[in-house]
């Protein structure tokens, strides 16, 4: 049983680009969580979603950020118009229920 | 909002040694507690997790402590290996809530 998937590892984008961040849940699980992560620093949530929901996303900017997790396919979060303070190590989580999270192995964005 | 925080940032044992990390968290309403491991380049990885109607749960070598009291969680390691260096974080959370506070994280690092 794979574990949380996330590509790509390691993402470069010059300012003013768009940045894609993908995310395939473990087998079976229908919750899905992206945390960003500053150097040094815990995990903050950034939004919850289940299958073509979004439950709660009051943790991400409501500007650029926009995240989805369609029927078919991985979970996406997507951040336009990327500006330098958005370079952090972004993971995805999923569960088979709340509470228990099983992470990937993250994103690291650079923004140039 | 409600923070989880550690009491040290840094910690180093000699290999063998037993290890605790403390972890203060500030919403007395958490009601489910969970400590992660993270190494280098890699996610979160969950270790052992508890619920508040507990004050102590066992895992393989690693044991959690919670004082409802005083707000108070640890992680106590038996024996800590090399293996063991990592950052580890204390998460809390409530019953049915969205999301996971992580506090900041104490890097330990074992000494062979």
């Amino acid at each position: 049983n794979a574990g949380v998937m996330q590509n790509p590892r390691h993402l470069v984008r010059r300012r003013g680009q768009e940045a894609r961040l993908r995310c395939s849940p473990m087998k079976g699980h229908s919750h899905v969580y992206w945390y960003r992560q500053l150097p040094e620093e815990g995990l903050k949530f950034m939004v919850y979603l289940q299958k073509e929901n979004i439950i709660d996303e009051s943790g991400m900017p409501k500007e650029r950020f926009s995240a989805e997790f369609p029927k078919e396919g991985p979970s996406i979060l997507r951040i336009q118009q990327v500006v330098r303070g958005d370079s952090a190590a972004y993971f995805c989580a999923s569960s088979p229920r709340k509470e228990k999270l099983f992470f990937g192995s993250g994103t690291q964005l650079s923004v140039l | 909002g409600e923070s989880v925080g550690l009491h040290l940032p840094t910690l180093s044992v000699q290999e063998g040694d037993n290890s605790i990390i403390n972890c203060a968290y500030s919403n007395s309403a958490s009601d489910y507690f969970i400590w992660y491991k993270q190494e280098s380049g890699k996610g979160p990885q969950f270790i052992i997790d508890i619920r508040s109607n507990m004050d102590k749960r066992q895992g393989q070598r690693v044991t959690v402590l919670l004082n409802k009291t005083v707000k108070h969680l640890s992680l106590q390691i038996a024996a800590t290996q090399p293996g063991d260096s990592a950052v580890y974080f204390c998460a809390e959370t409530l019953t049915g809530a969205n999301n996971l506070f992580f506090g900041t994280g104490t890097r330990l690092t074992v000494i062979p």
